[in-house]
């Protein structure tokens, strides 16, 4: 069975300082897509990113980036120079094949991150 | 409007009561999920619409949970007589591939 885990319940930091999440996943798919979200206090789950399992390319988008790798199935985000609004819990999320092309996503628990001014 | 919206944001129910939820998602998305997040817990799949067909309800607790679709857009998620473990927030998803769900703000469900 597809499973996803964030072995970082909680990690606190200085703001500016750089943090990488950890994200460990298990599927026997061949073809399947990694997803990051962010949960702000709010609640709504905000995308971040996707990736395809066949593009292992690591990717930065301004202060983001994520390391892929699938040989030891893990798919790490980190956040440079980290700011107070990076404050949030971050999800990693792994698509499961449903009928018809459909993709349900299966998530970790979580890791909770506080940026301290 | 431009997101999924979901309401009511928050519902109080006593044990016992029936609930509804509704989602309204993005429009034109085919796909639409329901998912339930427990306090300090990633969510977890509920049931799955494809347009107006229900194709995958494997994650719905018990037959108290029921998911409609009826004209393929907004979707009503039913909880029959409620239980604590029922407290939780629901989220709702859509999406028009498998680019990418897009997640409304949820329902906050409290069962005293």
């Amino acid at each position: 069975a597809q499973k996803v885990t964030q072995a970082q319940t909680e990690i606190s930091v200085v703001e500016k300082e750089d943090v990488t999440l950890d994200c460990v996943y298990e599927t026997r798919d061949t073809t399947y897509y990694l997803f990051w979200y962010k949960q702000p206090p709010s609640g709504e789950l905000v995308f971040l990113i996707r990736r395809n399992s066949f593009d292992e390319q690591n990717e930065i988008s301004g202060r983001y980036s994520w390391n892929f790798q699938k040989s030891t199935s893990s798919f790490n985000f980190t956040i440079t120079a980290s700011q107070v609004v990076d404050s949030a819990v971050y999800f990693c999320a792994l698509s499961e094949r449903v009928v018809q092309g459909a993709q349900k996503l299966v998530f970790g628990q979580g890791t909770r991150l506080t940026i301290n001014p | 409007g431009a997101g999924v919206s979901q309401s009511p944001r928050y519902k109080v129910a006593k044990r016992g009561q029936d609930v509804a939820l509704r989602c309204d998602p993005i429009s034109g998305h085919v796909s639409l999920f329901w998912y339930q997040q427990a306090l300090g817990q990633g969510p977890e799949f509920l049931t799955y619409f494809q347009n107006e067909a229900q194709l995958d309800k494997s994650g719905l607790p018990s037959d108290r949970f029921f998911a409609e679709r009826p004209e393929g857009s907004v979707s009503t998620l039913k909880i029959q007589r409620t239980q604590q473990e029922d407290s939780a927030v629901y989220l709702c998803a859509s999406s028009l591939s498998a680019r990418g769900q897009f997640f409304g703000p949820g329902t906050r469900l409290t069962v005293l």
